[in-house]
């Protein structure tokens, strides 16, 4: 059961324009939210997170908004450049200091930002 | 400091051979956590450690995949007889623990891939 759905797979931008990807989650006993950029041959890196007590959080040309009652979070990248291109997945997991720190992966979403 | 470390980077095995994957995380890292991620796929939780306890070994999709941490700090994940439905790679990661001021964040190595002929 795929419990983080992410959408579009792949996403083409041009230089200074948005991306925006979304994601949707099925378990309602998820509350930290991370996305993560990964870039070839490298591991994924956390890029910016969430807890579902806010529904914006903004951390320079990042932003995730999150909707609890639909159960959805989006990235918004503002001002897109071409440095930006990369794959991002949204991620989920029950507790953030908890035994585990168990994150559920949505599948990614491939970022190519054109000159 | 360093970051976690992975090796081999690239590993090529025949069907059925037995392979070992090594994870070096960042020093003082309490919990480390393994991950499979199939080409072109989001990454998905094999096991965790906490210390030398293997807490959490859900995610380890078969008996031929098996995971350690002797001594708390360096692990290894070995796979015995691989298929080829094993070529993916690995990713090792750590975090620092509760109450060690673990914010949630995932430090991941560069991982292993590992392709099965």
């Amino acid at each position: 059961q795929q419990q983080v759905k992410q959408s579009p797979q792949s996403l083409i931008v041009q230089k200074g324009g948005i991306s925006i990807i979304n994601c949707a989650y099925e378990n309602t006993a998820f509350d930290y939210f991370p996305w993560y950029q990964q870039f070839p041959g490298k591991g994924p890196a956390l890029l910016i997170a969430i807890r579902p007590d806010v529904s914006e959080k903004k951390e320079g040309r990042f932003t995730i908004s999150f909707n609890k009652s639909a159960k959805q979070f989006s990235l918004h990248i503002m001002d897109s450049q071409p440095g930006d291109s990369a794959t991002y997945f949204c991620a989920a997991s029950i507790g953030v200091n908890n035994a585990g720190n168990m994150l559920t992966f949505g599948g990614g979403t491939r970022l190519m930002v054109k000159p | 400091g360093a970051g976690v470390s992975q090796s081999p980077r690239y590993k090529v095995a025949k069907r059925g051979q037995d392979v070992a994957l090594r994870c070096d995380p960042i020093s003082g890292h309490v919990s480390l956590f393994w991950y499979q991620q199939a080409l072109g796929q989001g990454p998905e939780f094999l096991t965790y450690f906490q210390n030398e306890a293997q807490l959490d070994k859900s995610g380890l999709p078969s008996d031929r995949f098996f995971a350690e941490r002797p001594e708390g700090s360096v692990s290894t994940l070995k796979i015995q007889r691989t298929q080829q439905e094993d070529s993916a790679v690995y990713l090792c990661a750590s975090t620092p623990g509760s109450g060690r001021g673990d914010t949630g964040e995932l430090f991941f190595g560069e991982g292993s891939r590992l392709t099965v002929l």
